[in-house]
């Protein structure tokens, strides 16, 4: 079955804990990128990557980091976590930007007290 | 960068009825334009698409126009039906890197 999964589904955590938000796929696809969703703010896109070990800013990198080291996963990391960053967290993938066939993972809720 | 501005932010229909939701942005270099769907409780969902080398495009009840020269798009939904009911997201940017309406949450009524 094709899909997107991300781990932990769920997580709180304190501040300046470093944590990393794991997301892998199964379709060999190319690109993949980050959202973050806050309430009255809508979706915004954190990082994306088009290719293993190419990278690039989103609307909103500050305080994230990301890697692509293997064409499937695309962990999002977050080094010194703060209040700020409390959100839902999506991952995406598609064989190339722009494409209609664009998968979702579930979702990572994360919270930093 | 990009500024993609949604409205209206509720709307309410009753079913059969048409919805139209409207975006704007900011910067003429972008040049595609997507719409999502996410139903309450689930992860985000690609409708429908369009490219600044179009003007409009129709899948069955969707459709999505888009003016270049005065930077606005637009989702049109025909026929709505209950299922419909979901909050709709615009962006706009490239096709690798997008900025996202705040969305509009539609309400189709029976």
């Amino acid at each position: 079955e094709a899909q997107v999964t991300q781990n932990p589904r769920y997580l709180i955590t304190v501040t300046g804990k470093k944590l990393t938000v794991t997301c892998s796929q199964n379709m060999n696809h190319e690109y993949m990128s980050w959202y973050r969703q806050d309430p009255g703010l809508g979706l915004r896109q954190i990082y994306y990557s088009m290719n293993v070990e190419v990278t690039d800013k989103g609307d909103v990198p500050e305080g994230y980091k990301v890697s692509r080291k293997e064409k499937r996963n695309f962990p999002l990391i977050l080094e010194s976590p703060s209040p700020n960053q409390t959100s839902l967290y999506f991952c995406a993938s598609s064989q190339r930007p722009g494409s209609l066939e664009q998968y979702f993972g579930p979702g990572t809720r994360l919270t930093v007290t | 960068g990009e500024n993609v501005e949604q409205h209206p932010s509720t709307l309410s229909v009753q079913e059969g009825d048409s919805a139209v939701i409207k975006c704007t942005y900011s910067d003429s270099a972008s040049n595609y334009f997507p719409w999502y769907k996410q139903e309450l409780g689930k992860r985000p969902q690609l409708i429908i698409d369009i490219r600044s080398n179009v003007g409009e495009k129709k899948d069955q009840r969707i459709a999505v126009t888009l003016n270049k020269t005065a930077k606005h798009f637009s989702l049109h939904i025909t026929e709505t039906q209950p299922e419909d009911s979901a909050v709709y997201f615009c962006a706009g940017g490239t096709a690798s890197k997008l900025t996202f309406g705040t969305g509009t949450r539609l309400q189709v009524t029976l």
